[in-house]
């Protein structure tokens, strides 16, 4: 079956400190992949995406994501993290290219000043 | 440009009720995917309408049914409600889904609490 693991259900960093946030998907082909954020009572917004091409992607508020076809991973990551990028976190999928996208469970990030 | 607007935003329903919800997508944009979020959860896709076609559907029980309208608009109903159908109700709106460089722009959804 098609899905998406976030392996951290929550995880607390360091204001300034480094951050990777964890993301596999099943299947053999390779999907679109998609990084969103939502704060509390908010919608998602998309961080990044990746389509193909440079397995690096640079997205907004200074995250980047490196997809790694060996692993089925698409992991997040952010150098210097600064206490409004508390959120959750969620990692999606389109596998079958059409709009329609399978989610993560989510990971939450709290930041300590 | 205004975003993808939802209405309303927060719903009170009795079990059995029925509720109609409804999502106004980006001008331009011609396809809306509904998710349901549950608290604590990652969003789960419900439906997709492209071109007011139906062109996907998630694992839902037929309570579930939704339209897409010449405007493009949509509206998600949920008939005989049951106390687990609480949740954040998203809307998608798409402008190529599929497409190269497309993305999904979420409305900021519709909180319903069964009771």
């Amino acid at each position: 079956a098609q899905s998406v693991t976030q392996p951290d259900i929550h995880i607390t960093v360091s204001e300034g400190a480094s951050l990777e946030l964890r993301c596999n998907y099943s299947y053999g082909a390779t999907p679109y992949l998609f990084w969103y954020v939502q704060s509390p009572g908010q919608g998602l917004q998309l961080l990044l995406k990746y389509f193909s091409g440079d397995t690096l992607v640079q997205g907004i508020k200074g995250f980047e994501a490196e997809f790694k076809r060996s692993q089925s991973s698409f992991n997040l990551r952010k150098p210097s993290v600064h206490w409004s990028d508390a959120a959750e976190y969620f990692c999606a999928v389109d596998y079958n290219q059409g709009g329609k996208l399978i989610f993560g469970q989510g990971t939450e990030l709290s930041v300590k000043p | 440009d205004a975003g993808v607007t939802q209405s309303p935003t927060h719903l009170i329903k009795t079990r059995g009720q029925h509720v109609t919800l409804r999502c106004s997508p980006i001008s331009g944009h011609k396809s809306v995917s509904w998710y349901q979020q549950v608290l604590g959860q990652g969003p789960q896709f419900i439906f997709q309408y492209y071109e007011k076609e139906e062109r996907g559907r998630g694992n839902f029980p037929d309570r579930f049914s939704a339209r897409q309208f010449p405007n493009y608009s949509s509206e998600l109903n949920v008939n005989a409600l049951l106390l687990g159908d609480s949740a954040l109700y998203l809307c998608a709106s798409w402008s190529m889904p599929g497409r190269s460089n497309t993305e999904a722009f979420f409305g900021q959804g519709t909180r319903l609490t069964v009771v």
